[in-house]
């Protein structure tokens, strides 16, 4: 059972069309839920991290919330710079890895 | 600011070769990790390095694996002898956190194919 999931696995957005994507996580003893982007032929960049439910964080268009069971990556008025590969990452417990989801491809059409 | 820097960027070898792959992490970092993308299974933790101990090495495969990481500028993943199934995108990432990962910084990536 994956313990970090992500969804959509791709979205098709058009310029200026928000939308939001999700992650949820079965882990108990949360430590920190971290979002990355991830372009092509890339590695991961670093955005947002998230330690408890109720917690936002914003960065431009992108902001991230934080509930007991999943966060959100709400995007707002996209453009097309923003198509990349979404990923979220938790870590929980006494455990100090990172487990990511398998990322939401996000495409931003003109 | 120079990133983490890792080669080579792309790699073809035939099964049954030693494959090398280097990093060299931000100056300054204490954690290092080596990651493994794939399609099938995403991200995957092989290997941590604090203050360049391994700390926790449960992610390698198997026997076939191994990481080295003798000064703080500088870390291997060694994979000899070769298969097919380790083909992937290799990442090394370093870190200024210590008791968690906190924010990570990733290289390119290795681009391995295994024939």
């Amino acid at each position: 059972e994956d313990q970090v999931t992500q969804s959509p696995e791709a979205l098709r957005l058009q310029e200026g069309e928000s939308s939001s994507l999700n992650c949820s996580y079965t882990v108990s003893g949360l430590r920190g839920l971290f979002w990355y982007r991830q372009d092509p032929g890339k590695g991961p960049e670093f955005l947002f991290t998230l330690y408890s439910a109720g917690e936002e964080k914003e960065k431009e268009r992108l902001k991230a919330t934080l509930t007991k069971k999943e966060s959100f990556l709400h995007i707002t008025a996209p453009k097309p710079e923003d198509s990349a590969t979404y990923l979220c990452a938790v870590s929980w417990g006494s455990n100090y890895k990172l487990t990511f989801g398998k990322g939401t491809l996000l495409t931003v059409n003109p | 600011d120079a990133g983490v820097i890792q080669s080579p960027r792309h790699e073809v070898t035939e099964m049954g070769q030693e494959v090398t792959l280097r990093c060299k992490p931000i100056s300054g970092h204490n954690s290092l990790f080596w990651y493994r993308q794939t399609m099938m299974r995403g991200l995957e933790l092989l290997i941590y390095f604090n203050n360049n101990v391994p700390i926790d090495d449960s992610g390698m495969p198997e026997d076939r694996f191994s990481a080295k990481m003798p000064n703080a500028s500088f870390s291997t993943l060694k994979i000899q002898p070769s298969e097919p199934r380790d083909s992937a995108v290799y990442f090394c990432a370093s870190s200024a956190g210590q008791l968690i990962p906190g924010e990570l910084f990733f290289g390119e990536g290795s681009r391995l194919t295994v024939l």
